[in-house]
């Protein structure tokens, strides 16, 4: 069974800070990583998509990939209350279609 | 560009009807996929095509559910007969990756209500 596990929080931070959120996945044949955004009652949204090992780095977004460990995580810097939103990860092993988990709230407080 | 559209936005329907939930891809995309998105289980994959052929209908929950895509720019999701249980967020997504893979843009979604 491939699993994409995620902390459902809420994970409440102050404006201005580092969010962290973060994602485990079971299959170490897992190729591509993938962070999207769903605000409440719209649709998932790409954020990021990350392939090798290490930092990738967006904006104020930075996703961090560790293969040997088998997890990824996604850090908001300057954390905005517009980033309020519960947040998927997703991961892809060749020749599947994506597999997501169930996400992460986070909330930011002004 | 246009996005991925999705029709209805909101349907209600009674237990027992038919509901057909329509999905334009974005054009020169290669994949297309549906999902359905509870509060209980979130994000599911129900069917995938690719180049207009169904890859994997493994999520399809039951025969109730069927899906087509009859040329590259247009799917339908079919529920005949529709239950409570169906209610649920369907997306379509779609992806210029072959196999599944890579990044996919979603689509509004189609809040279904079944009663």
């Amino acid at each position: 069974q491939k699993e994409v596990e995620q902390n459902s929080g809420p994970l409440s931070v102050p404006e201005g800070a580092i969010a962290s959120l973060n994602c485990t996945y079971s299959d170490r044949g897992s190729q591509s990583f993938f962070w999207y955004r769903q605000y409440s009652g719209k649709s998932p949204e790409l954020i990021m998509f990350i392939y090798s090992n290490g930092d990738k780095e967006d904006g104020r977004f930075t996703a961090q990939l560790n293969k040997a460990s088998q997890y990824v995580s996604l850090l908001i810097r300057d954390s905005q209350p517009s980033d309020s939103a519960t947040y998927l990860c997703a991961v892809n092993i060749k020749g599947t279609a994506l597999i997501f988990g169930k996400g992460t709230t986070l909330s930011v407080s002004s | 560009d246009a996005g991925v559209i999705q029709s209805p936005r909101h349907e209600v329907t009674e237990m027992g009807q038919e509901v057909t939930l329509r999905c334009k891809p974005i054009s020169g995309h290669n994949s297309l996929f549906w999902y359905r998105q509870t509060m209980m289980r979130g994000l599911e994959l129900l069917i995938y095509f690719n180049n207009n052929v169904p890859i994997d209908d493994s999520g399809m929950p039951e025969d109730r559910f069927s899906a087509k895509m009859p040329n590259a720019s247009f799917s339908t999701l079919k529920i005949q007969p529709s239950e409570p249980r169906d209610s649920a967020v369907y997306f379509c997504a779609s992806s210029r990756h072959r196999q599944g893979g890579g990044e996919q843009y979603f689509g509004p979604g189609t809040r279904l209500t079944v009663t």
